[in-house]
């Protein structure tokens, strides 16, 4: 069973140009997590999707970030216009109902994004 | 805010001893706690997770949970190498689906 899906798995743009990240969940998943990780603030949680509904997206850092999840297979995170600061690794997780939060989350193997 | 904390490391331990490694959160009304392990260049993944106070046992790993403390720790015994990782702590804050992640502790199992 294949687990989650990113793309790209590295990218490299230069500031003020549009970012997009990928993801595919693990099919049959109902949540879908996006996540950025730094040296500095370590994992933070952006947003979270339960049957591709956004529940929260508290943790999204300003307005150049949105999110999408058109479909229960897919889902997207735009950065526009990136920033250097936004260098991190972004990862996306699922898992299998979204009814609790003890449900254990699954990683994708993630995007490093360097914004020059 | 919310907060987990973890001592960042690197704590070293010889091959084959036991490492601890403790985190602390500091909403009381959490209710489950998950150990990932992450390799350099890796994503995360689940080690364990603990809901009751107490021990969890699998393998060569116990979670140590003990809600009024509010503390929870993860014992590896007979550390190997391949057990060299940043270890992160994960607490849902109660009532939602937002983990809150420790920052992480880097472990070096010296061969």
């Amino acid at each position: 069973d294949a687990g989650v899906i990113q793309s790209p798995r590295h990218e490299v743009t230069e500031m003020g140009q549009e970012v997009t990240l990928r993801c595919k969940p693990i099919s049959g998943h109902n949540s879908l997590f996006w996540y950025r990780q730094t040296m500095m603030r370590g994992l933070e949680l952006l947003i979270y999707f339960n049957n591709n509904v956004p529940i929260d997206d508290s943790g999204m850092p300003e307005d150049r970030f949105s999110a999408k999840m058109p479909n229960a297979s897919f889902s997207t995170l735009k950065i526009q216009p990136s920033e250097p600061r936004d260098s991190a690794v972004y990862f996306c997780a699922s898992n299998p109902f979204g009814d609790s939060p003890q449900e254990t989350q699954y990683f994708g193997p993630g995007t490093r994004l360097l914004v020059l | 805010q919310k907060e987990v904390e973890q001592n960042s490391g690197p704590l070293s331990v010889p091959e084959g001893a036991i490492a601890s490694l403790n985190c602390t959160y500091s909403d009381r009304g959490s209710q489950s706690f998950f150990w990932y392990r992450q390799y350099s260049g890796k994503s995360p993944e689940l080690i364990m997770f603990i809901y009751s106070n107490g021990d969890k046992e699998d393998g060569r790993f116990t979670a140590q949970l003990n809600k009024a403390s509010q503390y929870v720790s993860l014992l590896i015994r007979d550390s190997q190498p391949s057990d060299s990782a940043t270890y992160l702590c994960a607490v849902p804050t109660s009532g939602t689906y937002k983990y809150i992640f420790g920052t992480g502790t880097r472990l070096k199992v010296l061969a």
